[in-house]
């Protein structure tokens, strides 16, 4: 079975709102990372977090880690209609497994 | 810098058949890994080559195997293509750290199987 679970499965949105993905998952992890996937563009790395690490920015996006909870946050202020794609967790799991998530399907409606 | 390149994009194969996919990683870059992304299954992890070695392995049969070359190039072999195998298949680079950094992906290679 997979490592993450991502919720919701499928989000949609104004232009200018905030989006707020999550991301659960089952052992113990080493980092946890978010990606983005589009047609146009394939598979894009985000962010990553630390096991170590509570909360990360970068630009328009906030990751949470609550590494007790097992889960994980994605939060993309202000969201634009380029945001529009797929977003994947994924856990680099102690004993060096690479696990995906579910994945939400965003969309941003201008 | 040129990002991760995969050849060939497209593939279609019959069963019993065997494929092998190739990944050029970013220049500098020695750590390959390989995913399996099927709309059933989602992204699974393959495996992941260092230094010309395995390093990492996910759940997948013998059929699916792979290689690192002294340039860092990449190739994935499946054999006796099953309907099953149709996927995408994405490489992905990182610098050293493989599995715990920053990966970079290509725009995979897309397997069907007839």
């Amino acid at each position: 079975s997979q490592q993450g679970e991502e919720d919701p499965q499928a989000l949609s949105i104004q232009e200018g709102e905030n989006a707020t993905m999550n991301c659960s998952y089952k052992t113990s992890i080493n980092n946890l990372q978010w990606y983005r996937q589009n047609s146009g563009r394939g598979l894009v790395h985000l962010i990553l977090i630390r096991s170590n690490e509570r909360e990360k920015h970068s630009g328009r996006l906030r990751v949470t880690l609550d590494t007790s909870k097992k889960s994980s946050s994605l939060l993309i202020t202000a969201s634009r209609a380029a945001d529009t794609a797929s977003y994947f967790c994924a856990t680099d799991a102690i004993g060096n497994q690479f696990y995906f998530g579910t994945g939400t399907s965003l969309t941003v409606i201008p | 810098k040129a990002g991760v390149t995969q050849t060939p994009r497209y593939l279609i194969k019959t069963r019993g058949q065997q494929v092998t996919l190739s990944c050029s990683p970013i220049s500098g870059h020695r750590s390959v890994s390989w995913y399996q992304q099927t709309p059933g299954q989602g992204l699974q992890f393959l495996f992941e080559y260092f230094s010309e070695t395995q390093r990492n392995k996910g759940n997948f049969p013998g059929r699916f195997s792979g290689r690192q070359f002294s340039n860092s190039r990449s190739e994935m072999n499946v054999s006796t293509l099953e309907l099953g195998d149709s996927a995408l298949y994405l490489c992905a680079s990182s610098l050293d750290q493989g599995l715990t950094d920053t990966q970079y992906f290509g725009p995979g290679t897309r397997l069907t199987v007839l």
